[in-house]
Order: C-alpha cells, then sequence, then structure tokens
C-alpha cells in the first residue's frame, strides 16, 4: 500500500467551483507540504504544515487554502477555481528533522 | 526569482554511457541538497542527497557532486539504462523546506 495518497488522481471542473483535494499518509510523519507542478517551472510549494495546529504560506499560496484535520491529513482547496490552476498537485510528507520528503502520486487538476 | 536552475530542459545520451544532470543555486543558506526523479503520472521518488558539509555522495550507479564555490550541483549516472528515462529534479532546502529547479528530461537511447 502506498504511503502518501492522494484523491482524487484526475479532477476537471468548471471555473468559480469548489474543489478540494485530499492527502493522506502512514508514514507517522509531522510535516506535510502542497506543491503544484507546471511545465517549465518545476514544483512551487503552495503551503506547509508542521503540525497540526500550524500552517503555513508558500510561494504560492493566494486562491488557495488548506486545512490539517489530523496528523495524516492535509487538504487543499480553490474556493473559486480558476483556469490557471490547472496543473498537477502533489502532496508530500517528511518526518521532524529529516531532509527527504515522499510525495503522493499526484492530482491532475484541469479547471474549464 | 529562481533560486534553484536547471538550464538543461532536455538531454539525450546513449545506453551506457555517463549521464550528466548540472543544476545551480543562489542562496548561500541552503544547508542539503537532493535529486528526485520522476517518471509520468507518478509522484517525484527520491534519488539521492548530499549534504552542503559535503563535495560527493555515491550510492550505485548515482554521483552527487556539490561544488559550493560555485553554487553548482551535479548528478552523474554510470553507466545509463533505459529506466533512467525520466524527468530528474534538484532541489535544495533549509529549514525543512524545498526549492526545486525546472526539470530535466534524460532520454537514454538503446
Amino acid at each position: 500500500d502506498a504511503d502518501v495518497t492522494q484523491t482524487p488522481r484526475n479532477r476537471i471542473t468548471k471555473t468559480g467551483k469548489r474543489i478540494m483535494l485530499e492527502c493522506s499518509q502512514t508514514k507517522g510523519h509531522d510535516r506535510m507540504y502542497w506543491y503544484r507542478q507546471d511545465p517549465g517551472l518545476g514544483l512551487r510549494l503552495i503551503y506547509y504544515s508542521f503540525d497540526v495546529k500550524d500552517i503555513n504560506k508558500g510561494e504560492i499560496s493566494d486562491g488557495y487554502s488548506v486545512s490539517r484535520q489530523a496528523q495524516a491529513k492535509f487538504s487543499l482547496s480553490l474556493e473559486s477555481a480558476i483556469p490557471n490552476q490547472t496543473a498537477l498537485y502533489f502532496c508530500a510528507t517528511t518526518a521532524w528533522g529529516a531532509d527527504t520528503q515522499y510525495f503522493g502520486p499526484g492530482t491532475r487538476l484541469t479547471v474549464l | 526569482d529562481q533560486q534553484v536552475k536547471q538550464n538543461s530542459p532536455s538531454l539525450s545520451v546513449q545506453e551506457g554511457r555517463i549521464s550528466i544532470l548540472n543544476c545551480d543555486y543562489t542562496n548561500s543558506m541552503f544547508d542539503y541538497f537532493l535529486w528526485y526523479k520522476k517518471y509520468p503520472a507518478e509522484g517525484p521518488t527520491f534519488l539521492i542527497s548530499i549534504s552542503s558539509i559535503k563535495d560527493k555522495n555515491e550510492d550505485g550507479r548515482f554521483t552527487v557532486f556539490l561544488n559550493k564555490s560555485a553554487k553548482h550541483l551535479s548528478l552523474h549516472i554510470v553507466p545509463s539504462q533505459p529506466g533512467d528515462s525520466a524527468v530528474y529534479f534538484c532541489a535544495a532546502g533549509g529549514a525543512q523546506k524545498l526549492v526545486f529547479g525546472q526539470g530535466t528530461r534524460l532520454t537514454i537511447n538503446p
């Protein structure tokens, strides 16, 4: 079984709709991250959380919000989706004090 | 301002030869560096890392070199195999956050 799972894997939605992407992990890690990948831009950090009560903005947080429901769960919301939010979204986790982040399989989001 | 740059979007190498992927960074405060490999429809997977106090780290066919004075790191794959065809991302870390480069698509030709 995968250590980091993301749902849904693919989603097509319309401009203005509210979308939630979910991430769960069984690695027991404290720290969780949301990234988006765009062609030619690599992965950019949207939000990160060092524990359940700690939420931090990343490089490109505008238009997004997050919720850390439990140590194992971290969800990303687009309150009103727009076409330039079309991208691949990845969740990642790491243990306290560790360097290596472990990624989920990604969600491909298309906003029409 | 791109703090981590991979200036080659793509690289094509013959099977059995050496693949060299390059990465430059601007922030001297980064204290560790990683390489990730990504296949289509999958998330990035960790490949190899290096601390800023070292200049070389090896793991099997993969070696990462760090030149702090030049703010440059490279990944060497020897010998290259068809299964190495993927997109490779370098990442620089500090304070438990990573900054990624744009990625280099490596194609290994038979």
